[in-house]
């Protein structure tokens, strides 16, 4: 596997399930990322982690909760969505240097739906 | 906070033919980043060209050029010779060079080239 990949692709749940989405990025990096995409919205930022800690939380509904065991590897636990929660989730991840630019790399995504 | 502002929801080129994405943003920090990504159909979102403020010349990759224009906040891309793969979702994004590492999105423009 190279880049940055994510499970499952395709992911139909309901509003009582309990699901977990992964991430694994390839590339040696420090940083990752969620992103959620939905129809006719930007891309929003939810979560960032840099070195294996939480720096970032966009206001996001305690719902989802990720986890960060590695530098690796990334989990979004979701638990109690809502239809509204019906998107592409990406994942992404870079190096993080201080002062510097850094390049994120995104996985191919995780569409979800909620019933 | 920083908005991206994509007003071109939609656009079609013919094969061969050059095609301009807009892209306004709007800022009160003095260094970022400005980037271009692609979302083809299969949904890896990849970095096609990116511009630090600080520099005036604009940058190019093969096919691909931007015209910056700091003082306006405008950060067009330029695709020369335009191919069936160019065929994708065009996103526009900012990133503070101080911020740690969030991206803020346009909704993007989604070019369709025609043969």
């Amino acid at each position: 596997e190279t880049g940055v990949t994510q499970t499952p692709r395709h992911l139909v749940m309901g509003m009582t399930n309990k699901k977990s989405l992964k991430c694994e990025q390839h590339l040696g990096h420090n940083a990752m990322y969620w992103y959620k995409q939905s129809a006719k919205k930007p891309l929003e930022l939810m979560f960032v982690y840099n070195f294996k800690e939480q720096t970032e939380n966009n206001s996001v509904p305690s719902r989802f909760s990720p986890e960060c065991p590695n530098s690796s590897h990334l989990f979004l636990h979701l638990h109690t969505l809502q239809p509204e929660d019906s998107a592409l989730y990406l994942c992404a991840s870079s190096q993080v240097t201080s002062g510097a630019y850094n390049e994120q790399f995104f996985g191919p995504g995780t569409r979800l739906t909620v019933l | 906070a920083q908005t991206v502002t994509q007003s071109q929801p939609e656009m079609s080129v013919q094969e061969a033919e050059t095609v301009t994405l807009s892209c306004t943003y709007d800022t009160s920090e003095s260094n970022y980043y400005l980037f271009w990504y692609k979302q083809p159909p299969s949904r890896q979102m990849i970095l096609v060209i990116r511009q630090e403020a600080y520099k005036q010349q604009n940058a190019t990759e093969n096919r691909f050029s931007v015209n910056f224009q700091k003082a306006a906040k405008s950060f067009s891309l330029k695709i020369s010779d335009s191919q069936l793969g160019d065929t994708a979702m065009y996103f526009c994004a900012f990133m503070k060079t101080n911020s740690g590492y969030a991206l803020n999105f346009g909704k993007g423009t989604s070019l369709l080239v025609t043969p």
